[in-house]
């Protein structure tokens, strides 16, 4: 059962305009989430995260929502660059499990040049 | 060079063949994980380690063997591949608990 998920496979954005990648959580107790970019034939790298004290963070483009009543959480990226064109990966981990983090499906960003 | 490396990168096996996918850290992270990545099912976690000697399983951890008597190698063996465990593999590592992880380039594995 996943217990992190991407329902959108697939983003097409124009240059310059706003990526927003979603992801969904069911088990409320996930206290620690993160974002990776996945070029291909390349391992993920790491983007971005956000704890469960707070709703947002932000780096530089990319910003991280957290929004734990709803269980959702976003990923802007302002302005899309060509370079953005990845896939999109949340994780989230739960600390009494220690480092077990579950990922989601992924989102293929495209962005248009 | 500093980081970390798996190897092969990508390999072909038989069905019932043991393979052996190897993981490699340099930077004495005490954390070290493996992810198969399949379609549909983002990235899977098949077993963990806190510390050399230490291991426990993930989500998916039927079929699988690891070991890490040190604390920067860290293998994963399939005792008897099946077409099942035809995937892409990312070994990764991090330095401590609930810290952000460090992926390897993959090992794409096909099981005929």
């Amino acid at each position: 059962d996943q217990q992190v998920k991407q329902n959108s496979p697939s983003l097409s954005v124009q240059e310059g305009r706003i990526s927003i990648l979603n992801c969904d959580y069911t088990n409320s107790m996930f206290d620690y989430f993160l974002w990776y970019k996945k070029y291909p034939a390349e391992g993920p790298t790491f983007l971005i995260s956000i704890s469960s004290i707070k709703d947002k963070n932000e780096d530089g483009r990319f910003t991280v929502f957290l929004n734990k009543s709803a269980k959702h959480l976003s990923l802007h990226i302002v302005p899309s660059q060509p370079g953005d064109s990845a896939v999109y990966f949340c994780a989230a981990s739960l600390l009494t499990t220690g480092n077990q983090f579950y990922f989601g499906t992924g989102t293929s960003l495209t962005v248009i040049p | 060079d500093a980081g970390i490396t798996q190897s092969p990168r990508y390999k072909i096996t038989e069905t019932g063949r043991q393979v052996t996918l190897m993981c490699h850290q340099t930077w004495s992270h005490s954390y070290m994980f493996w992810y198969r990545q399949d379609l549909g099912h983002g990235l899977r976690l098949i077993y963990y380690s806190a510390a050399a000697d230490i291991t426990d399983k993930g989500e998916v951890p039927d079929g699988y063997v690891v070991s890490r008597s040190k604390t920067e190698n860290f293998p994963l063996t399939l005792e008897s591949a099946t077409r099942s465990q035809t995937s892409v593999y990312f070994c990764a590592s991090s330095p401590g608990r609930d810290e952000k992880l460090f992926f390897g380039s993959g090992t794409q594995l096909s099981v005929l």
